[in-house]
């Protein structure tokens, strides 16, 4: 079975450094590209960013470039979201997702099951 | 502010008929395949609908997708209590820093 899995819940206080992570069974790891998604409470689906995890190769949407770190261990399947200096506006659920290719299309899936951070005084 | 655009929200009667609008650009839309995720309350999204309009193992035909220019379409027929969940359209954009997945902002299916 492909899978994601991610680590548990946090809680942390603003200021202080997280590092969550997303490690993949069932296929090769480094055949796909793993992205980040943000999820505020209550709110859509953000896209964060991606990596690949062969090469590391990583790229960022705009607003999330400089705020978080994607980064990759192929040697244990593992993708890993990471802050130096967390914010209350961090306070949401992070999914992982695999962007699985076909020969003709390419669609997100599977997701991981989520990791909340809470980031509160 | 999310960059395909989708219903707040949308509602019907069980056994009824119900559409989802997802509206994009050249940019993502336009030029890629959509797909559609439910995700069921306090669950991670899952994939519902791949490449426009297909449908992957265990997902009901119930479930169906079309793509036309710039817009897609999920459509749900036979509609159940357990088909209430938000429900988002996905693809790829080029326009942004070498690609980028984008979401359509989220639809919530209410089932009467």
């Amino acid at each position: 079975e492909v899978q994601l899995v991610q680590s548990g819940a946090e809680v942390k206080k603003p200021g202080e450094s997280l590092k969550i992570s997303c490690k993949g069974s069932g296929y090769s790891f480094t055949d796909y590209w793993i992205g980040w998604v943000r999820q505020m409470p209550g709110k859509g689906l953000e896209w964060m960013g991606i990596i690949y995890p062969h090469d590391s190769d990583t790229r960022y949407r705009p607003s999330f470039q400089g705020q978080v770190t994607i980064s990759a261990d192929k040697s244990i399947n593992t993708a890993y979201l990471q802050w130096s200096s967390l914010r209350a506006s961090d306070t949401a659920m992070y999914y992982c997702v695999r962007r699985y290719c076909t020969s003709t299309s390419c669609s997100f899936d599977p997701w991981g099951q989520g990791t909340l951070v809470t980031v509160s005084s | 502010q999310s960059v395909l655009t989708q219903p707040p929200s949308v509602s019907a009667a069980p056994g009824q008929k119900v559409t989802i609008s997802c509206s994009g650009s050249s940019s993502n839309i336009g030029n890629n395949y959509v797909s559609w995720y439910q995700q069921l309350p306090g669950t991670a999204p899952k994939l519902l609908i791949y490449e426009n309009n297909k449908r992957p193992s265990g997902i009901p035909d119930r479930f169906s997708g079309s793509k036309s220019g710039t817009s897609a379409t999920l459509g749900i027929t036979g509609l159940q209590t357990g088909d209430e969940a938000d429900y988002y359209c996905g693809t790829w954009d080029s326009s942004l820093s070498a690609g980028q997945g984008v979401f359509g902002g989220g639809t919530k299916l209410t089932v009467l």
